[in-house]
């Protein structure tokens, strides 16, 4: 299995401002995935990051307001940028397990965002 | 868009099979059915997938139509810690940029006691 940590686990920020998401894997790994989950809802894909190459997004999320790093094959960060309220939820680093002989992909136990 | 429907809830007394059922009619052939949950506050946690045989695991049984346009999660004798929501979905199984998980609304089930 893959080990996930973020942080922060949790923050509450002022409308307006930028917060930083930080995923760190103990295992190298190609793809690192961000979803968002918004109070009561499923999950929703932001972007996939590869290393040594740019996030790909998808529809409705833009690279200005999330922008992502990746930087080595075991981090990675995800900015909100200019944050609203709407912005308030939790955000999930997910990994697919290298070497796998079949994709099981593990998520790590999310930042939950606090916009006022 | 996600590629399966489930019911939005279910509920299970403790100790019986929870059934949970998902509908998947636009799977290709190369896709795979995979089941997640995500007890509250927590990540999503893997529990099984499958292609078009039945499979089992310790923690759940996977039953796939013939047709595979359908399938159903079994949890043979539910606890209270199974109360969750669960997943289905459909993807790739080798590792690709196509593999993606796109997360339904999934089924929020219920143990009583």
């Amino acid at each position: 299995s893959a080990v996930i940590s973020q942080k922060p686990s949790r923050d509450i920020c002022q409308r307006g401002t930028s917060l930083t998401i930080q995923c760190q894997v103990d295992s190298q790994v190609t793809m690192m995935f961000w979803y968002r989950q918004q109070p009561g809802q499923s999950l929703t894909l932001i972007a996939t990051a590869n290393q040594g190459s740019e996030a790909t997004y998808e529809s409705g999320f833009v690279i200005d307001k999330f922008p992502i790093s990746r930087p080595n094959l075991t981090f990675s960060t995800l900015t909100v940028s200019n944050m609203s309220p709407e912005d308030s939820s939790i955000y999930l680093c997910s990994v697919d397990r290298t070497g796998s002989s079949y994709n099981e992909q593990f998520f790590g136990p999310g930042t939950r965002l606090t916009v006022l | 868009d996600a590629k399966t429907t489930q019911p939005p809830s279910m509920d299970c007394a403790e100790g019986r099979a929870a059934n949970l059922p998902c509908n998947h009619s636009t799977i290709s052939g190369n896709e795979y059915v995979y089941w997640y949950r995500q007890i509250h506050s927590q990540g999503p946690q893997y529990i099984i997938h499958g292609l078009k045989n039945n499979e089992t695991n310790e923690m759940a049984s996977l039953i796939i139509t013939e047709d595979r346009k359908s399938s159903t999660l079994i949890l043979p004798h539910a606890t209270l810690r199974d109360t969750a929501v669960y997943y289905c979905i459909v993807r790739l199984l080798q590792y690709s940029s196509a593999s993606k998980i796109i997360f339904g609304s999934g089924t929020r089930l219920s143990i009583r006691p």
